[in-house]
């Protein structure tokens, strides 16, 4: 069964500080992708990186960084120099393969409140 | 070009109507998603539409129903509405890749609430 677990429901920072939201996720395919997703208050979901499992690499875009870990099941996402219109619920989400019916497995969502 | 629209923006119904939402793709998309999003949780999926046919269902009851038509737009259509379907509704658009990798463009959801 795929599964994504976001453990971090809610975390406050400080503008200016960094912060990194953790995603574990099941699988056993081989093929799959990873996403983020950022939804602000209004609700809709915006989509902030795509990574298929096969590409490793780290991925950098400008404040926004993203490590994927292939070894622990992990792809986290770190936010540098956070600022108050970070402020919004994140999600991560899986891309089951050809044999899932379900286009995006997603977390809970973590919270980031980013203070003034 | 435009994005994913969705109407109407919120609903309020009661237990056991029945409700439609409607979801217009972002020019050049043929696939829509739906998704259920409770409060405090992630969304989940309901169905999808490929070329106007059901191309793969999440594990929502057959009270939920869609359509998609001829210009890629689709319909959410809920029947005998419980409290437990108070939720974002949202749609989510993209080019058949296959099933892999897609990615999904999504509205500003319909909040429902079910009294």
């Amino acid at each position: 069964a795929q599964k994504v677990t976001q453990a971090q429901t809610e975390i406050s920072v400080v503008e200016k500080e960094d912060v990194t939201l953790d995603c574990v996720y099941e699988t056993r395919d081989t093929t799959y992708y990873l996403f983020w997703y950022k939804q602000p208050p209004s609700g809709e979901l915006v989509f902030l990186i795509r990574r298929n499992s096969f590409d490793e690499q780290n991925e950098i875009s400008g404040r926004y960084s993203w490590n994927f870990q292939k070894s622990t099941s992990s792809f986290n996402f770190t936010i540098t120099a956070s600022q108050v219109v970070d402020s919004a619920v994140y999600f991560c989400a899986l891309n089951p393969p050809e044999s899932g019916n379900t286009p995006l497995v997603f977390g809970k969502g973590t919270r980031l409140s980013v203070i003034a | 070009e435009t994005g994913v629209t969705q109407s109407p923006t919120h609903l309020i119904k009661t237990r056991g109507q029945q409700v439609t939402l409607r979801c217009s793709s972002q020019s050049g998309h043929n696939t829509v998603s739906w998704y259920q999003q409770a409060l405090g949780q992630g969304p989940q999926f309901i169905f999808q539409y490929y070329r106007e046919e059901e191309n793969g269902r999440g594990n929502f009851p057959p009270r939920f129903s869609g359509l998609q038509f001829p210009n890629y737009s689709s319909e959410l259509n809920v029947n005998a509405l419980e409290l437990d379907d108070s939720a974002l509704y949202l749609c989510a658009s993209s080019s058949w890749l296959g099933r892999l990798g897609n990615e999904q463009f999504f509205g500003p959801g319909t909040r429902l609430t079910v009294l």
